[in-house]
């Protein structure tokens, strides 16, 4: 019965790196939300996937950045280059279906150095 | 821009004290929800309210819905220090769109 999995939760990378992170929803949910959140800050929308789709992206930022959720295995938010400003908590939350309740994970806290 | 708003930013009060928290938006939502996050942690879910109008109690927590779902509120009677926290609302647009949070400290 767990609910959703981020992993790591922590990452450091130097700039320049690539910075993978997972998260698996809770069993049954086919629906992924990613979100980042600055220190002292609320949830800043990033993408929204549904199995092997991007339904919303409008979060993204244009480079550097890409979401995918595979028929299997985990959902990955992948930043490519990464920048100091791209330091952050990363949450993903999942839900069984659209318009339905989100569960969120416990966040990777990603600080580039 | 965004599109909700919250009331107060931050708020730090004595444990007993009774305290309200808004959620202001110029647009409608089908529902909201209220999460409180702890440092380190994700946001946990405490209430999704989806009728004009609702009210839902949990324990000390109160949530209202606004008639034109545009807007919400938290009531907490007798805080206390396990309410420390950021509260946090959410609009329902396909995906959830979080306020600005409010961030409760509540000394004993």
């Amino acid at each position: 019965n767990a609910g959703v999995m981020q992993n790591p939760r922590h990452l450091v990378r130097r700039r320049g790196q690539e910075a993978r992170l997972r998260c698996s929803p809770m069993k049954g949910h086919s629906h992924v939300y990613w979100y980042r959140q600055l220190p002292e800050e609320g949830l800043k929308f990033m993408v929204y996937l549904q199995k092997e789709n991007i339904i919303d992206e409008s979060g993204m930022p244009k480079e550097r950045f890409s979401a995918e959720f595979p028929k299997e295995g985990p959902s990955i938010l992948r930043i490519q280059q990464v920048v100091r400003g791209d330091s952050a908590a990363y949450f993903c939350a999942s839900s069984s279906d659209r318009n339905t309740e989100a569960f969120f994970g416990q966040g990777t806290r990603l600080t580039v150095v | 821009t965004q599109l909700l708003e919250q009331s107060p930013q931050f708020l730090s009060i004595q444990e007993g004290e009774n305290l309200t928290v808004y959620c202001n938006s110029s647009s409608v939502f089908s529902s909201l929800q209220w999460y409180r996050q702890e440092p380190g942690e994700g946001p946990v879910l405490l209430v999704t309210v989806v009728t004009g109008g609702e009210v839902k109690k949990l324990k000390r927590l109160t949530f209202q819905f606004g008639d034109a779902r545009k807007d919400s509120s938290l009531h907490i009677t007798a805080a206390q220090p396990g309410d420390t926290g950021l509260y946090l609302c959410a609009g329902d647009r396909d995906k959830l769109i979080f306020g600005t949070g409010t961030r409760l400290q509540v000394f004993p």
